[in-house]
């Protein structure tokens, strides 16, 4: 069962314009979302988060929307580079501080064109 | 600092072939976790530890994975015997179970398997 789902395999936009990435989740227990990028041959680095009890969150060209009652979230890019394409994956994190493990998406490949 | 260390960062070998993925985590972390990075189901979660001690290996696929971690600083995946399916990018990744934050994972760069 995928609780985490990023339904977009892959999503191309114009620099300077808004890159918009969403992620589903079904689990309403998770307390934390995650977004981590991912370029070619590197492991994925965290970019920012969100506790469950908020519905923004804001770093620099950077935004995170949560919707618990639709039990989604979307991370904003604006506006967007070139150094901004990667893939770009969803996480959610449950369980107390000695069992966390965070669930990730499938993944979105974002391509911005210059 | 180094980050997550994994080796080997690529793998090609045969069908019914062993293979041992190696990770050393950063030091002062104590939780490591093992995952799987494939196209359709993205990164599946196989195994974490928190102080050494496996936690939750619900995400080991089958008997033929097994994971250890002797000690603080190192970490095995092993395969045996390997199967075509098993072609994936394996990462670790680690993080300190006792500063309170939101579960960020530091990973490593991976180690490419490709099963013949």
């Amino acid at each position: 069962d995928q609780q985490v789902k990023q339904n977009s395999p892959s999503l191309s936009v114009q620099e300077g314009r808004i890159s918009i990435l969403n992620c589903d989740y079904t689990n309403s227990m998770f307390d934390y979302f995650l977004w981590y990028k991912k370029y070619p041959a590197e492991g994925p680095t965290f970019l920012i988060s969100i506790s469950s009890i908020k519905d923004k969150n804001e770093d620099g060209r950077f935004t995170v929307f949560l919707n618990k009652s639709a039990k989604h979230l979307s991370l904003h890019i604006v506006p967007s580079q070139p150094g901004d394409s990667a893939v770009y994956f969803c996480a959610a994190k449950k369980g107390s501080k000695g069992a966390q493990k965070l669930v990730f998406g499938q993944g979105t490949r974002l391509t911005i064109n210059p | 600092d180094a980050g997550v260390i994994q080796s080997p960062r690529h793998e090609v070998t045969e069908m019914g072939q062993e293979v041992t993925l190696r990770c050393k985590p950063i030091s002062g972390h104590n939780s490591l976790f093992w995952y799987r990075q494939t196209m359709m189901r993205g990164l599946e979660l196989l195994i974490y530890f928190n102080n050494n001690v496996p936690i939750d290996d619900s995400g080991m696929p089958e008997d033929r994975f097994s994971a250890k971690m002797p000690n603080a600083s190192f970490s095995t995946l092993k395969i045996q015997p390997s199967e075509p399916r098993d072609s994936a990018v394996y990462f670790c990744a680690s993080r300190s179970l006792t500063v309170a934050n939101t579960g960020e994972l530091f990973f490593g760069e991976g180690s490419r398997l490709t099963v013949l």
